[in-house]
């Protein structure tokens, strides 16, 4: 049971590249989310997702895309990447709501040169 | 907007003494409560959840909170060097599917 894993561990993009950061959950969790993380600060919900095929804006959005096509995947993807998007990107997943514990992979580092 | 306030820190504690990390939230309709606890370059692990008023209590940790004074607390007794750590607080509404967290407060136990 791997619980919640993402990928990359670590990228350097250049301006204007594209990338897709993997996450991917085994324990069946419905609720899968997105986070950043800046240097210093807290957790910034970017999208998540209630289920296969549902997904929502979180506060943060822009410049990011989402997909759920499995309950297990849930893919985030940067277009056009720019030095504000660099940060340390969290995938999380619960089994319901806020109500149930979220649980987070080790987290992915992006670099925006 | 709603926002969840911690002082950044950093806090020093000596071992074996109290830590008290504070949190203030501004949305009067906020119900529910998480305290997060992240390593250094880690992911965040969630120690407690509070719904209710009062105190809720697991081990050295003990969780607060007052909905009148709109104010979240958590308790570490018998502070450890493993402590050390920064504490993300977060709320959310009931059935809601979104939490917002504060900044986090950075933990320093002292041997």
């Amino acid at each position: 049971n791997a619980g919640v894993t993402q990928t990359p561990k670590f990228r350097i993009l250049k301006i204007g590249q594209s990338m897709t950061l993997q996450c991917t959950q085994d324990m069946n969790h419905n609720y899968m989310y997105w986070y950043r993380q800046d240097p210093g600060m807290g957790l910034k919900l970017i999208y998540y997702s209630v289920g296969a095929g549902i997904t929502d804006k979180g506060e943060v959005p822009n410049g990011y895309n989402v997909s759920r096509s499995t309950t297990e995947d849930f893919p985030l993807r940067l277009e056009l990447a720019a030095p504000s998007q660099t940060s340390v990107y969290f995938c999380a997943s619960s089994a319901g709501g806020t109500q149930e514990t979220q649980y987070f992979g080790p987290g992915t580092r992006l670099l925006v040169l | 907007q709603k926002e969840v306030e911690q002082n950044s820190g950093p806090l020093s504690v000596p071992e074996g003494a109290i830590a008290s990390l504070n949190c203030t939230y501004s949305d009067r309709g906020s119900q529910s409560f998480f305290w997060y606890r992240q390593y250094s370059g880690k992911s965040p692990e969630l120690i407690m959840f509070i719904y209710s008023n009062g105190d809720k209590e697991d081990g050295r940790f003990t969780a607060q909170l007052n909905k009148a004074s709109q104010y979240v607390s958590l308790l570490i007794r018998d502070s450890q060097p493993s402590d050390s750590a920064t504490y993300l607080c977060a709320g959310a509404y009931f059935g809601n599917e979104k939490l917002t967290f504060g900044t986090g407060t950075r933990l320093t136990i002292i041997p």
